[in-house]
């Protein structure tokens, strides 16, 4: 079984401060891990993913997750929040085509 | 490119009614998927085709059909519709699943229904 919990509903966090959300999974398998971002009224956007590579993800517009298979987790991180960066952020746990698990999203607002 | 294409934007329907949700990608990805987005919640998979003719149930798909006749084309039925059904509802694609579903999902825009 799969499950995925985002820790944080909502973040806010002042421009130019550090972003960090949180995401815990739960896998039998060995998961591909994935960050999505939506801005109101569009669709979902790839931020980065892991796929058993690199524990340290880099993904767009300054972004970072790092896999953590001891404590089953992937935060994102931006050094820097920009005002651009306020949207909703879904953490999405797959381990094949149909065993796709969304996180609840956390909404992220940035304080000018 | 124009990516993955969703009609209608909006569509408000009554307690009964049908109607068919669009999807059409140009990326000629084999992978195709509906989900639908409850507020303040993740999406949930209702059904996938990992290509035409082929068509499988995901999480959610107890009221609603698919169609698969072509590679680009992915619609969404739903043959009576109930308040439950409200929800944005988004149709993606992918290359294919990929070893341990890696492959990367591009999504449309979304279709807001509104059932009353």
């Amino acid at each position: 079984a799969q499950s995925v919990t985002q820790l944080d509903s909502h973040v806010s966090v002042s421009e130019g401060t550090p972003v960090l959300l949180r995401c815990n999974y739960s896998s039998s398998y060995s998961p591909s891990l994935f960050w999505y971002v939506q801005h109101p009224n569009k669709g979902l956007q790839l931020l980065l993913k892991y796929t058993s590579a690199a524990t340290l993800v880099k993904g767009i517009n300054g972004f970072e997750a790092e896999f953590k298979k001891s404590e089953t987790s992937f935060h994102l991180t931006k050094p820097s929040a920009h005002m651009s960066d306020a949207a909703e952020y879904f953490c999405v746990v797959k381990s094949s085509a149909s065993k796709i698990i969304f996180g609840s999203g956390t909404r992220l607002s940035i304080r000018p | 490119n124009a990516g993955v294409t969703q009609t209608p934007k909006f569509r408000i329907l009554k307690i009964g009614q049908s109607m068919t949700l669009q999807c059409t990608q140009d990326m000629n990805h084999n992978y195709m998927y509906w989900y639908r987005q409850d507020p303040g919640m993740g999406l949930k998979l209702i059904y996938y085709s990992v290509g035409a003719g082929i068509t499988d149930k995901g999480e959610v798909p107890n009221g609603y059909n698919v169609s698969r006749s072509t590679t680009e084309d992915f619609p969404l039925r739903l043959e009576l519709a109930a308040p439950s059904q409200t929800s944005v509802y988004f149709c993606a694609s992918s290359p294919s699943g990929g070893r341990a579903g890696q492959e990367t999902q591009y999504f449309g825009p979304g279709t807001r229904l509104l059932v009353l």
